[in-house]
């Protein structure tokens, strides 16, 4: 599996946007980027997912670049509950299998 | 509909026991994934199973096992328990293993504790 690399920790207030960085400079071409965050004494949960293009859903945005060797999840409004750890990902074909880092611990001040 | 279901969501063991989990799939899922959460190592993948078969195994010791049944609930069973095995085991489902198209859904875990 491609490596990701993503800092430890961020911070926002609440209602602002959050930007999470991820690096994945390993990259193949047929590599999906995904997101899953995890919650205080919860499971991990899937956020998005995308290839190439920018994608939007009900809980964030992700913006890849280009060359496809970062990419970006975007949350518009921070909220409290938002407070987690999110995981960048490029999952294996045919396989649930996934390498988790240790990915970046949000907190959202009121 | 149901999420993923785990069972017990708490237990506590001793040092030599052996102890089973149990997990139930969102209805209509085949695929069944473990992983293991220690604050030392983090989210560790530990097995995949597909239609009763073992897909994918990671990188732990023989003393865990798992296994899959026909209604695609899985259980996973830990062997001469040892005080580093206290953590917490997540279970994952998905439709079908569809690998980086889809997404998983987790369970909120079982914690054991190892004494």
């Amino acid at each position: 599996d491609a490596k990701t690399t993503q800092p430890n920790s961020m911070e926002s207030n609440e209602e602002e946007p959050v930007h999470l960085p991820c690096n994945h400079s390993t990259i193949s071409g047929t590599d999906y980027i995904h997101w899953y965050r995890q919650l205080p004494s919860q499971g991990p949960e899937y956020v998005i997912h995308g290839l190439t293009s920018n994608v939007n859903n009900r809980m964030a945005s992700l913006a890849i670049a280009e060359d496809r060797k970062s990419s970006t999840l975007i949350l518009h409004r921070a909220t409290l509950r938002d407070a987690a750890v999110y995981y960048c990902i490029l999952p294996s074909y045919n396989t649930d299998k996934l390498i988790f880092g240790t990915g970046t611990r949000l907190q959202v001040f009121p | 509909k149901a999420g993923v279901t785990q069972t017990p969501r708490y237990l506590i063991k001793t040092r030599g026991q052996q102890v089973t989990l149990s997990c139930s799939p969102i209805s209509g899922h085949r695929s069944v994934s473990w992983y293991q959460q220690t604050p030392g190592q983090g989210l560790q993948f530990l097995f995949e199973y597909f239609s009763e078969t073992q897909r994918n195994k990671g990188n732990f010791p023989g003393r865990f096992s798992g296994r899959q049944f026909s209604n695609s609930r899985s259980e996973m069973n830990v062997s001469t328990l040892e005080l580093g095995d206290s953590a917490l085991y997540l279970c994952a489902s998905s439709l079908v293993g569809q690998g980086p198209t889809g997404e998983l859904f987790f369970g909120e875990g079982s914690r054991l504790t190892v004494l």
